[in-house]
């Protein structure tokens, strides 16, 4: 089983601009989610959403956007990217919300803003 | 500071030996998770602990928390080296909608042949 598959692995850019980290999970799980993850500072939630056509904030939303068309795929745009940017990003699925059911994620997408 | 805070923040033992870490919390939850990350690798699942119980066993992982002391602790038996690695606790908290998980920073984990 492929799981939670996030592309592309490595991505380098220049500040300004724009890209879409794409996540795609073959597990008909509803609930999606975007975290950023920096040195000592963990795992933080930027998107989420519950189910195709539904989205929310997470704690640190700004400067990205997400949409859900699909169950099975939620990417995520960064607009203008900027140096505080630079982190890694993972993907993660399950069932219902996190709160009852374990998180499957993807391996991550290292992304650095010059 | 964030909701899921481990302690310590490193850990260095001999394989063979325990190892314990320990996750403290902020507010009222309805379940508390353990995962794991290799390095350079996303997050995998180790076990799960709901806020009305005390103690939960997977293999050689103990998982224990005190709702009273806001605390929970991870134990790993007999580590090996394959055990190297972070190891993070992420809360679900009751005063959110339910449908996000907060993570603690992390505790990493080296286990020296």
């Amino acid at each position: 089983n492929a799981g939670v598959t996030q592309t592309p692995k490595f991505q380098v850019l220049k500040t300004g601009q724009s890209m879409t980290l794409q996540c795609a999970q073959d597990m008909n799980h509803e609930y999606m989610s975007w975290y950023r993850q920096d040195p000592g500072m963990g795992l933080r939630l930027i998107h989420y959403s519950v189910g195709a056509g539904i989205t929310d904030q997470g704690e640190v939303p700004n400067g990205y956007n997400v949409s859900r068309s699909t169950t099975e795929d939620f990417p995520l745009r960064l607009l203008s990217a900027a140096p505080s940017q630079t982190s890694v990003y993972f993907c993660a699925s399950s069932l219902a919300g996190p709160a009852k059911n374990i998180q499957y994620f993807g391996a991550g997408t290292r992304l650095s803003v010059l | 500071s964030q909701q899921g805070e481990e302690d310590p923040q490193a850990l260095s033992i001999q394989e063979g030996e325990n190892a314990t870490m320990n996750c403290s919390y902020k507010t009222s939850i309805n379940n508390l998770q353990w995962y794991r990350q290799n390095s350079g690798r996303g997050l995998v699942h180790l076990i799960l602990i709901r806020s009305n119980e005390r103690e939960k066993h997977s293999g050689r992982l103990r998982v224990t928390l005190d709702t009273s002391k806001k605390s929970s602790s991870l134990l790993i038996t007999a580590s090996r080296a394959a055990d190297t690695a972070s190891y993070f606790c992420a809360t679900d908290a009751r005063e959110t909608s339910g449908s996000r998980l907060t993570f603690g920073e992390g505790t990493q984990l080296t286990v020296n042949p």
